[in-house]
């Protein structure tokens, strides 16, 4: 019965390759959040989505394409894999402009090698 | 656009006494404020939050904060820690204005000695 679930918990590939991330809520809320965590615990927003639609699309390369296929899922997926891109991502998701605060999935620690 | 300062990346407090995390804010409109915490290796949980309402809030596992527009600051506080408060805790804030964007702090780690 989790709240927010991502896979895979982690992720090791090599410099080059393109991988996918999942998240799914069974909340019911209608936003949902990409953000990034980096090894000095800073925490990044990548991407928002509202009812499927793009609302926030920070700097982030292109190569990093969220897709919402309904307003319970919100997958990442990475071209081109860099050795920068190594971190945790975190996906998250809210009821309406969260003021009632995010609910956070456990992390995707990706490593690139 | 709005955004959190934590001062001090690092607090040590022996168990049972005071803990205090500062966060103080920067906002143009009125802020929706909140703080998270994370133990190793999981996401961030939802402690407590101000949305306008009362000044004092109070939170999960006996933390609360208290929101002084004054000062800008929405500080942390427990009377008495515990080991198992041992973790990084996040303070955020939110303009709802902008499109629901949480902009979150750089964390301070906790660190509870026996």
């Amino acid at each position: 019965d989790t709240a927010v679930s991502q896979t895979p918990k982690y992720l090791v590939t090599q410099m080059g390759n393109d991988k996918s991330i999942k998240c799914e809520q069974n909340l019911g809320h209608d936003t949902m959040y990409w953000y990034k965590q980096d090894s000095k615990k800073f925490l990044k927003i990548m991407f928002s989505y509202n009812n499927k639609e793009l609302i926030i699309n920070e700097t982030v390369p292109n190569r990093f394409s969220p897709k919402s296929p309904d307003k319970a899922h919100l997958n990442l997926h990475i071209n081109s894999l860099e050795l920068g891109d190594s971190a945790v991502y975190f996906c998250a998701s809210s009821q309406g402009r969260g003021a009632g605060g995010y609910t956070f999935g456990s992390g995707t620690r990706l490593t690139v090698v | 656009a709005q955004s959190v300062t934590q001062l001090g990346s690092h607090v040590s407090v022996s168990e049972g006494a005071l803990v205090l995390l500062r966060c103080n804010y920067s906002s143009s409109v009125p802020p929706y404020l909140f703080w998270y915490v994370q133990y190793p290796n999981q996401g961030l949980q939802l402690l407590l939050k101000y949305t306008s309402a009362a000044t004092l809030v109070k939170g999960i596992n006996g933390f609360e904060a208290e929101f002084k527009k004054s000062e800008t600051s929405f500080h942390l506080t427990k009377p008495s820690a515990h080991m198992s408060d041992a973790a990084e805790y996040f303070c955020a804030v939110s303009d709802l204005n902008n499109n629901n964007d949480m902009r979150f702090g750089a964390g301070t780690r906790l660190t509870v000695k026996p």
